[in-house]
C-alpha cells in the first residue's frame, strides 16, 4: 500500500476554505485515495473517496492531478465543527487494511 | 440505515481479567475489521473477517488476542488477561462486498485496564 505525508497540523478560521495536500509518490494504478474525518473520542468519518481528475459531495471536494501522486482535500467556508483531525489514505479494491497515519490536525478559530 | 454499531462503548477491566468488544456491522456488510488507536496515534489494523473466516490477523498480537464473527450474531475481539498496555480505543469498521474500497467505522470501545 502507498504511503501518504500530509501536514501535521493546520489552522484555518471560520468562514475561509481550506486545502489539505498529501502526497503519495507511489501510488499504484488501482489505488484509490480516501479522506476521513476523526472527532475526538470518535471513530474515524468517511469524507470523500476519487481515483482520478476532481470528485466533489455535500461536504467536501477532492482534486488528484493527471499523475496522480498527490491529492487536495477542500473544505469549503470551514465552521468551529470542522476541527478535527483528517486522514489521507490510498489502498486498492482488494478490500485491504487501511494504513492511517498521524493524519492532519485542523483548527478552526472563531 | 444503521450505520456500524460497537458495544460497549467504555469497558473498565482490572489487570488479568477479559475483555470482549461487539461489532455490528451495517446491514448487508459481511466484511469487517478491527483497528486499535492509542492516545495521540492513528489507527492501526489488527485483523480483517469475513464471516465464520478470518482473512487477515498480522496485525493481531499473537498472544491474548482472538477474533471471531460468527454467522449469526456479531463480530467480537476477545482480549485475555488483560494488561495496563491494551488500554486504548477500538474500532470496527464494516463493507459491503461490492464496494472493497470503502470502510465505514464505528464509534469505537474505549477499553481502561487499571
Amino acid at each position: 500500500l502507498a504511503k501518504t505525508t500530509q501536514p501535521i497540523s493546520m489552522d484555518s478560521y471560520e468562514g475561509q476554505e481550506v486545502n489539505i495536500t498529501c502526497s503519495h509518490n507511489n501510488i499504484a494504478t488501482n489505488d484509490y485515495i480516501t479522506w476521513y474525518q476523526q472527532f475526538p473520542s470518535q471513530g474515524p468519518r468517511f469524507i470523500i473517496q476519487g481515483y482520478k481528475t476532481k470528485v466533489t459531495n455535500e461536504v467536501a471536494s477532492l482534486f488528484i492531478p493527471a499523475d496522480r501522486k498527490s491529492s487536495t482535500l477542500s473544505l469549503p467556508r470551514v465552521s468551529l465543527s470542522d476541527t478535527a483531525v483528517y486522514y489521507c489514505l490510498v489502498g486498492d479494491q482488494a478490500g485491504t487494511a487501511l494504513i492511517f497515519g498521524k493524519g492532519t490536525t485542523l483548527s478552526v478559530s472563531s | 440505515n444503521a450505520g456500524v454499531m460497537q458495544n460497549p462503548r467504555h469497558l473498565v477491566r482490572r489487570r488479568g481479567q477479559e475483555a470482549r468488544l461487539r461489532c455490528s456491522p451495517m446491514k448487508g456488510h459481511s466484511h469487517v475489521y478491527w483497528y486499535r488507536q492509542l492516545p495521540e496515534e492513528g489507527l492501526k489494523f489488527m485483523v480483517y473477517l469475513q464471516k465464520e473466516n478470518i482473512i487477515d490477523e498480522s496485525g493481531m498480537p499473537k498472544e491474548r488476542f482472538s477474533a471471531e464473527f460468527p454467522k449469526e450474531g456479531p463480530s467480537i475481539l476477545r482480549i485475555q488477561q488483560v494488561v495496563r498496555g491494551d488500554s486504548a480505543a477500538y474500532f470496527c469498521a464494516s463493507r459491503h462486498q461490492q464496494r472493497q474500497e470503502t470502510q465505514y467505522f464505528g464509534p469505537g470501545t474505549r477499553l481502561l485496564v487499571l
